[in-house]
């Protein structure tokens, strides 16, 4: 079956460092998604992506990230200067566009900020 | 979207049936329901999702009351993997549409 995958699965970072999470969705899908998940708490919508520009981000979604497909197959998120607030699990997701709404999610990963 | 209230936990013994419920009030008409779970801090997966007929599929079955305002997710014969925070999500059907989650229901099935 097919499924999103996400690297690294857990990276650690000093605090101010650039981080990149790398996702590859689903070959066919057209829409992408970053989610977040501070332990303990609910998965938080980012930000939304489509026909290579955002569609949609949330107040979250600040200056210090971004988002990029760099090549067609990966979806990457980037966060520009990190925060020890930034330490959480990172879930990509993507969907095919269809009615359906239904969202693959990977596997997540896990942020550390120190 | 419309707002959804869901029990905080809920126990459920290994092989007997599942009954998450999940409130909508304030649900409007081209406002479907979602069922999404989360296993242990791995992704969500996506369970079911409805309009207003009941729907079934090979992992649960989605029972809709007639006015709409609340469902019930049904594991007909839970299993300890079952295990997992389940999350009913109410969102217009489309194409772009983000989830946005709510705190859910953690199930424990106990042996």
């Amino acid at each position: 079956e097919p499924e999103v995958t996400q690297t690294p699965s857990h990276q650690v970072t000093q605090m101010g460092q650039e981080v990149i999470l790398r996702c590859v969705p689903i070959s066919n899908h057209l829409y992408f998604y970053w989610y977040r998940q501070i332990l303990g708490q609910k998965v938080e919508f980012l930000v939304s992506f489509y026909n290579n520009e955002i569609s949609e981000k949330s107040e979250i979604f600040d200056d210090q990230f971004s988002v990029e497909r760099p090549d067609g197959s990966n979806f990457t998120l980037k966060i520009r200067s990190t925060k020890l607030e930034d330490s959480a699990m990172y879930f990509c997701a993507s969907s095919d566009g269809t009615y359906t709404g239904e969202l693959f999610f990977g596997e997540g990963s896990r942020l550390t900020v120190l | 979207d419309a707002k959804t209230t869901q029990p905080t936990s809920m126990d459920c013994a290994e092989g007997r049936a599942a009954n998450l419920p999940c409130n909508h009030s304030t649900i409007s008409g081209n406002e479907y329901v979602y069922w999404y779970r989360q296993i242990h801090s791995q992704g969500p997966q996506y369970i079911i999702h409805g309009l207003k007929n009941n729907e079934t599929n090979e992992m649960a079955s989605l029972i809709i009351t007639e006015d709409r305002k609340s469902s019930t997710l049904i594991l007909p014969h839970a299993t300890l993997r079952d295990t997992a925070v389940y999350y009913c999500i109410v969102r217009v059907r489309s194409n772009t549409g983000k989830l946005i989650f709510g705190q859910g229901t953690t199930l424990q099935v106990k042996p």
